[in-house]
C-alpha cells in the first residue's frame, strides 16, 4: 500500500511569490493535514481538510491557504512568500475509522531567497 | 494550553542496549491518545508508538514500548536492543479528538553509537 506523496521534494522562490505544494493521502483515507517544520519553531500545524471541508486552522496568516479536490488530495498555497516561510512543510493524512492517527508523507522542503 | 515537553534534546546508546526517552504534557481533557514519531535525517517522520489515554496498559510494538503514567501526565519510550537504524529525531506529539491537531515536543535527537 502506497504512503503519502508529497510533491515536489524541493521548491525554491523568491519573496513575494506564490508556492503550491501537493499532497496525495494514502488511499482510503479522507483526512488531510498540512504541518510547518522550520528551524528553531518545531512542527507547527497549518490546516485540516476533511471531505473536501477546512475543518482547523492552526495560527498562520490568510496568506497560507489550501484546498481539498474529491480524491481527496489537497493543495497548500502559500502567497506573498516571505523568508521566514522557509521550512520543510509535511502532509498527513488519516481514515475515518482511525481518525486519531495520522501517517506523514516525506515532505516538500520550500527555501525562500 | 496543551502542552508536550521533551527535557532531553539529545541522548546517545551503544548498539544492542536499551534507552528511554522522557516526554511529560499536560491538557485538561479526558479523552486523547499519544504518540511518538521517528524522523531519521531522511526527513520522513514515521509512526513509532499509539497509546490510547483511557487504556491502562502500556503500548508495545516489537524493541519499542511505553511507560504511560496518566496522573503523572508522563510518556516516556523505550528502546529495547538498539540498532544503528534506530538513530533518528523522536517526538512526541498529543492529540485531542476535538481538534485533530498534533501538537509535538521539540524532539530528542537520538544517537546510536556502534
Amino acid at each position: 500500500e502506497a504512503g503519502v506523496t508529497q510533491s515536489p521534494t524541493h521548491l525554491i522562490k523568491t519573496r513575494g511569490q506564490q508556492a503550491t505544494l501537493r499532497c496525495s493521502p494514502i488511499s482510503g483515507h479522507t483526512s488531510v493535514y498540512w504541518y510547518q517544520q522550520a528551524l528553531g519553531l518545531g512542527l507547527q500545524f497549518l490546516l485540516w481538510y476533511d471531505e473536501g471541508e477546512e475543518r482547523n486552522r492552526g495560527n498562520f496568516p490568510p496568506r497560507f491557504s489550501g484546498r481539498q479536490f474529491p480524491n481527496y488530495s489537497s493543495e497548500l498555497n502559500v502567497n506573498a512568500l516571505e523568508l521566514e516561510d522557509s521550512a520543510l512543510y509535511l502532509c498527513a493524512s488519516s481514515s475515518r475509522v482511525r481518525a486519531d492517527t495520522q501517517y506523514f508523507g516525506p515532505g516538500t522542503r520550500l527555501t525562500v531567497l | 494550553a496543551q502542552t508536550v515537553t521533551q527535557s532531553q534534546p539529545e541522548m546517545s546508546v551503544q548498539e544492542a542496549e536499551t534507552v528511554t526517552l522522557s516526554c511529560t504534557y499536560d491538557t485538561s481533557e479526558n479523552n486523547y491518545y499519544l504518540f511518538w514519531y521517528k524522523q531519521p535525517p531522511s526527513r520522513q517522520m514515521i509512526l513509532v508508538i499509539r497509546q490510547e489515554a483511557y487504556k491502562q496498559q502500556n503500548a508495545t510494538e516489537n524493541r519499542f514500548s511505553v511507560n504511560f503514567q496518566k496522573a503523572a501526565k508522563s510518556f516516556s519510550l523505550k528502546i529495547s536492543d538498539s540498532q544503528l537504524g534506530d538513530t533518528a529525531m523522536y517526538f512526541c506529539a498529543f492529540i485531542s479528538g476535538a481538534t485533530n491537531k498534533l501538537i509535538f515536543g521539540t524532539g530528542t535527537l537520538l544517537a546510536v553509537q556502534p
